[in-house]
């Protein structure tokens, strides 16, 4: 079974530009999920979606970042325009359903903000 | 709203002895919990999960932990620590409301084995 697929695997970008992280989530997954995990800390949600809707967003900082996932498969995320404090890993999980099942995680995205 | 505690940023063990990484979480319903291990430069990897049941619960590499919900803990451990058990372990829950749930990591804790 393949597992989840993200990339790219490292960006380094300026401050102020713009940014797309793109995931691929196991065949079958309804629930998909982004997660900022700055360096030190646990990852932090930023968004989830069940199919391709959103089921919450709460703490996205939406002036910034928006995130989609069209057919309820691939997500995107994006952050226009870029923080310095934006540094991170942004890690993308699939899960089968939402409840007792497990989330899987792809290897993330390292964002470096100079 | 439900939240994750790991006390110790780290654990440090010798080789073959037992370890424990401690978790405590606040949900104001019944949880789903889950330990996940991360490997430098990796992603998380889910090692074990309670539903109900067994309050002891066996998951991936030897590793095991133990729900109780008096004490609103899930504490991971192993019998005997590998060197190679050395890497970032969070802790997380889920409270299930209705069709909808959320994963909340804690910060996870960092076990360090010596030979």
């Amino acid at each position: 079974e393949a597992g989840v697929a993200q990339s790219p695997r490292y960006k380094i970008i300026e401050k102020r530009q713009s940014v797309a992280f793109w995931c691929n989530p196991i065949s079958g997954h309804a629930t998909l999920y982004w997660y900022q995990q700055i360096l030190g800390q646990g990852p932090k949600l930023l968004i989830q979606f069940q199919n391709n809707g959103v089921v919450d967003d709460s703490q996205l900082p939406k002036d910034r970042f928006s995130a989609e996932r069209l057919k309820g498969v691939d997500s995107t995320l994006k952050i226009q325009p870029a923080k310095l404090e934006d540094s991170a890993v942004y890690l993308c999980a699939s899960s089968f359903r939402v409840g007792n099942t497990e989330a899987f995680f792809g290897q993330g995205t390292r964002l470096t903000v100079v | 709203a439900q939240s994750v505690a790991q006390p110790e940023d780290q654990v440090n063990v010798a080789e073959g002895n037992p370890l424990t990484v401690k978790c405590t979480y606040s949900v104001s319903g019944n949880p789903y919990l889950f330990w996940y291990v991360q490997y430098p430069n990796r992603g998380l990897q889910f090692l074990l999960k309670y539903i109900t049941g067994d309050n002891l619960v066996k998951g991936s590499y030897g590793f095991e932990a133990e729900f109780n919900k008096s004490q609103t803990s899930f504490h991971l451990k192993k019998p005997s620590a590998l060197v190679s058990d050395s890497a970032l372990y969070f802790c997380a829950v889920r409270e299930v409301v209705g069709s909808q749930g959320n994963l909340i990591f804690g910060k996870g804790t960092k076990l360090s084995v010596k030979p």
